[in-house]
């Protein structure tokens, strides 16, 4: 089966400038995550959506971020205006979740973000 | 919320030998617990994953015990071999009906392992 997609691989911007990250799931996997992954550090949960509901946006720095996943399937998550600290991996995974379960998380290849 | 600490940060080992990377949890609710291996620049992948309800689980060279009265679990790779050189990352989450936390994951810090031939 295809894995978990993500676009672009890498991005390089300016500071002050938005970016966006696309990200489209294993087919039929219901829960969406966004992860934050800074260099020699693990991933860091952003989001996690339910379908089309953001179930946990806790770590979410909603002042610049915002995240969407519209029909339950893609997922954009953006970045606006983007700031130094922001360079890091944006990893996407995606999961088959019942209730009370929790089933493996697979993630995509990340998008790497480069903030100059 | 949360939190785990990952041991050693990096891990030198010949080829042939064992390598153990132990890993420590403060939440008592957690009760899944995956491990990840992420080769440089590539996705993270699970190798392995054990739940509260037992104590140890084996997959080929791969094994992982948990201890639920200390809180930790730890990762154990027989016979290693240079294509086992990666980043290992442990997790930990709570399965069950409701609360934010389910399905979160909570990942150590890393262990770099490196396998010499």
């Amino acid at each position: 089966e295809a894995g978990v997609v993500q676009s672009p691989r890498y991005k390089i911007i300016e500071k002050k400038q938005p970016v966006a990250f696309w990200c489209n799931p294993i087919s039929g996997h219901n829960t969406l995550y966004w992860y934050l992954q800074n260099l020699g550090q693990g991933p860091e949960l952003l989001i996690r959506y339910e379908n089309e509901e953001a179930v946990d946006d806790s770590q979410l720095p909603k002042d610049r971020f915002s995240a969407e996943r519209l029909k339950g399937v893609d997922s954009t998550l953006k970045i606006q205006p983007a700031e130094l600290g922001d360079s890091a991996v944006y990893l996407c995974a995606s999961s088959f979740s019942l209730a009370g379960t929790t089933d493996t998380q697979y993630f995509g290849p990340g998008t790497r973000l480069t903030v100059l | 919320g949360e939190n785990v600490e990952q041991h050693p940060s990096t891990l030198s080992v010949q080829e042939g030998d064992s390598a153990v990377i132990k890993c420590t949890y403060s939440d008592s609710a957690s009760n899944y617990f995956p491990w990840y291996k992420q080769e440089l620049g590539k996705r993270p992948q699970l190798i392995i994953d054990i739940r509260s309800n037992v104590g140890e689980k084996k997959d080929q060279r791969i094994a992982v015990t948990l201890n639920k009265t200390a809180k930790h679990f730890s990762l154990h790779i027989t016979e290693t071999q240079p294509e086992d050189s990666a980043v290992y990352f442990c997790a930990a989450t709570q399965e069950g009906a409701g609360g934010t936390s389910y399905g979160k994951l909570t990942f150590g810090q890393g262990t770099i392992l490196t396998v010499h031939p």
